[in-house]
């Protein structure tokens, strides 16, 4: 157990929805990772989150976005839902002292498995 | 794009080492190397990492080369139960802090 959370671990939704992942960090860690895994493309990176501000951005389409309140745990937002966003979703989690991230181990949590029909 | 190479698939017998070789020749000074690990579809875990040294914990060891252009991740006993897909991975994409993971080895722990 990584001591990362995340909400839904299955969530079945049919095109041009919006569905809401949650995400809950380490206690303790500033900084929130989001990823997508699809059979086709694998791990890709979304965005980074630290202590509420964007950080980072990675291949994260503009029909997504994402947010981290103020007790850290961070939400994932997808609109316009196609059939090529089924996938894993993981979030991860990292201490963040540095805010950049770097060379910082990060903590997976189980992920959430979108299926757009 | 990632900045390791890993063979595809390797194969260990259940009680034996597993030696999981990366080269990752492209990476700088101050990146570290990292190995995660994904059991079926389950997250990534976390497995160990260093930058120079050789490093071990309760899960494995890892050996870099001098010259830090490849290292090779060891599990002194593999069980069934380490049959996963092992990623190693160079650095964190720099001030980003994000992973960049490649296609990793599908190491398959046989009886």
């Amino acid at each position: 157990d990584s001591g990362v959370t995340q909400t839904p671990k299955h969530l079945i939704t049919a095109t041009g929805q919006r569905v809401t992942l949650r995400c809950s960090p380490r206690s303790g860690d500033l900084s929130v990772y989001w990823y997508q895994q699809s059979l086709d493309q694998g791990l890709q990176f979304l965005i980074q989150y630290y202590n509420g501000e964007e950080r980072a951005k990675g291949n994260i389409l503009e029909r997504f976005s994402a947010q981290q309140f103020p007790d850290l745990h961070s939400e994932l937002n997808l609109s316009s839902l196609e059939l090529g966003d089924s996938a894993l979703y993981f979030c991860a989690s990292s201490v963040g002292t540095s805010g950049r991230g770097d060379q910082e181990t990060q903590y997976f949590g189980p992920g959430t498995r979108l299926l757009v029909l | 794009d990632a900045k390791t190479t890993q063979p595809p698939s390797m194969d260990c017998a259940e009680g034996r080492a597993a030696n999981l070789p990366c080269n990752h020749s492209t990476i700088s000074g101050n990146e570290y190397v990292y190995w995660y690990r994904q059991i079926h579809s389950q997250g990534p875990q976390y497995i160990i990492h260093g930058l120079k040294n050789n490093e071990t914990n309760e899960m494995a060891s890892l050996i870099i080369t001098e010259d830090r252009k490849s290292s090779t991740l060891i599990l002194p006993h593999a069980t069934l139960r380490d049959t996963a897909v092992y990623y190693c991975i160079g650095g964190y994409g720099g001030s980003q802090g994000n992973l960049i993971f490649g296609k990793g080895t599908k190491l398959s722990v046989k009886p």
